[in-house]
């Protein structure tokens, strides 16, 4: 079974930096791409950014370009995201998926991690 | 990046009836080479995170119940419900992944009458 557990969220403020991480079991995770997906409150779901199965390929949402870098190791079955500059608009909670090997939709997800910036 | 836009925003229907739900895109999302359509349909309920019900437009997803059905082609797709039941009661999404960044609609609210 599919299991993904974030962790690393927090209250802090705007101009912070913050290293959220996704550990990830039942499955070969070196296999598979990843994307985060945020949700800000009582909003819908907004596409952060992807990785590759081998970390050579990356992508960002415009809104996150040059600010949040997105990294895994496969050796520790661990995916992150590094965010910096944050902003109260990145207030969101931001959840881990596992891409389908044919495609960027997710069947498996996490419960999320809870990401609050306000000074 | 490609905008998708569903409808209605909310929708109350009763119990044992059919929910239909739309989603369109700003652009095609059927891929001529493999006649694939990269579209994908999510539930949500509170305090959790999304489910995949459906992809490729009409694929359901291992474990989901057959009264949740996909069909559509190229900008125009369709989440179908019937029979409602009471645990159906969430927002559900569509999303193309058909090009980066993939995008997600904004969202049907879903509720009893």
């Amino acid at each position: 079974e599919v299991q993904l557990v974030e962790s690393g969220g927090g209250l802090l403020q705007p101009g912070g930096s913050l290293r959220l991480s996704c550990a990830a079991s039942g499955f070969t995770f070196s296999s598979y791409a990843m994307s985060w997906v945020r949700q800000a409150p009582g909003k819908g779901l907004e596409w952060v950014s992807a990785i590759s199965n081998s970390d050579d390929t990356t992508y960002y949402a415009d809104s996150v370009k040059g600010r949040f870098t997105v990294s895994r190791d496969n050796s520790k079955n661990t995916l992150y995201l590094q965010m910096s500059s944050l902003r109260a608009e990145d207030t969101a909670v931001y959840y881990c998926a596992k891409a389908d090997s044919s495609g960027f939709f997710y069947a498996g997800w996490g419960q999320g991690t809870e990401v609050t910036v306000s000074s | 990046d490609i905008v998708m836009t569903q409808s209605p925003d909310s929708l109350a229907v009763s119990l044992g009836e059919r929910a239909t739900i739309n989603c369109k895109s700003s652009q095609s999302v059927l891929y001529s080479s493999n006649n694939k359509n990269y579209l994908a349909w999510y539930q949500q309920k509170p305090g959790q995170p999304p489910k995949l019900l459906i992809y490729w437009a009409s694929t359901r997803q291992s474990g989901v119940p057959d009264r949740f059905s996909g069909s559509g082609s190229g900008t125009d797709f369709t989440l179908t419900i019937t029979s409602l039941q009471a645990e159906d009661v969430a927002v559900y999404y569509c999303q193309q992944y058909y090009s980066t960044p993939d995008t997600f609609g904004q969202g049907t609210k879903l509720e009893i009458k």
